[in-house]
């Protein structure tokens, strides 16, 4: 159980175009999704925290016009990269928090999608 | 802020050998402490959670330790395989169910 997919894996789009990357919870609901930001060779940093039915909660430094992150049910959130430059190049992962995760506070991550901006 | 560090930043070890790898973290406000591993150009396995309560976890060949008034953990690897290569990463949940990375340990471990 607890499984996170995202879609698509990988994607290459030319500058100045958008991107939407779907996170979805296959086998449970999620009030609560992440977005992470991975450049190569580092770690994870949050980008934002988006709850079902509200608007997201962005990190500082993460512009909210430029990453938008729709949570439109308990089991879907999309992340659409907007106006794509080469910088914004990087592997973006989410994350899911079941519903009734309770004190644990357990995320379940996806597999990543690749973004390539040329 | 909650800081997350990791050391060593890389190792690499003889198949056989154990292992510990090491996790600090800045502020013990912490509701669990976990590790993942990261295999190149993948995404992020969950290896063990522990919770604040507790002091340690186990699963097979893996061992995790958490002492959260000083602030560490550690991950110890037994008998090591070259299975094992991969970048485990080190993430504590604070306030509002963040998680904070470390930068993670590169391990090889060398038939």
């Amino acid at each position: 159980g607890a499984v996170v997919s995202q879609h698509p894996s990988w994607v290459i789009c030319k500058s100045g175009t958008s991107v939407k990357i779907e996170c979805r919870s296959l086998d449970f609901q999620a009030t609560t999704m992440f977005w992470y930001r991975q450049f190569p060779k580092q770690s994870l940093m949050l980008m934002a925290t988006s709850n079902e039915g509200s608007k997201a909660t962005y990190e500082q430094g993460v512009e909210k016009d430029k990453f938008l992150i729709n949570h439109a049910s308990l089991t879907l959130s999309t992340l659409t990269v907007t106006s794509a430059h080469p910088e914004d190049s990087s592997f973006y992962i989410c994350s899911a928090r079941p519903r009734l995760a309770g004190a644990l506070r357990e995320q379940f991550f996806g597999p990543g999608t690749r973004l390539t901006v040329l | 802020k909650q800081e997350v560090t990791q050391i060593p930043a890389a190792l690499s070890v003889p198949e056989g050998e154990n292992l510990v790898l090491n996790c600090s973290f800045t502020d013990s406000a912490i509701y669990n402490l976990q590790w993942f591993r990261q295999d190149p150009g993948k995404g992020l396995t969950s290896l063990l959670l522990i919770q604040s309560s507790q002091r340690e976890q186990t699963s097979g060949r893996l061992n995790a330790s958490l002492d959260k008034s000083s602030g560490r953990s550690t991950l110890y690897i037994a008998a090591s395989q070259p299975g094992d290569s991969a970048t485990y990463l080190c993430a504590v949940t604070t306030s509002g169910s963040r998680l904070t990375f470390g930068e993670g340990t590169q391990l090889t471990v060398n038939p």
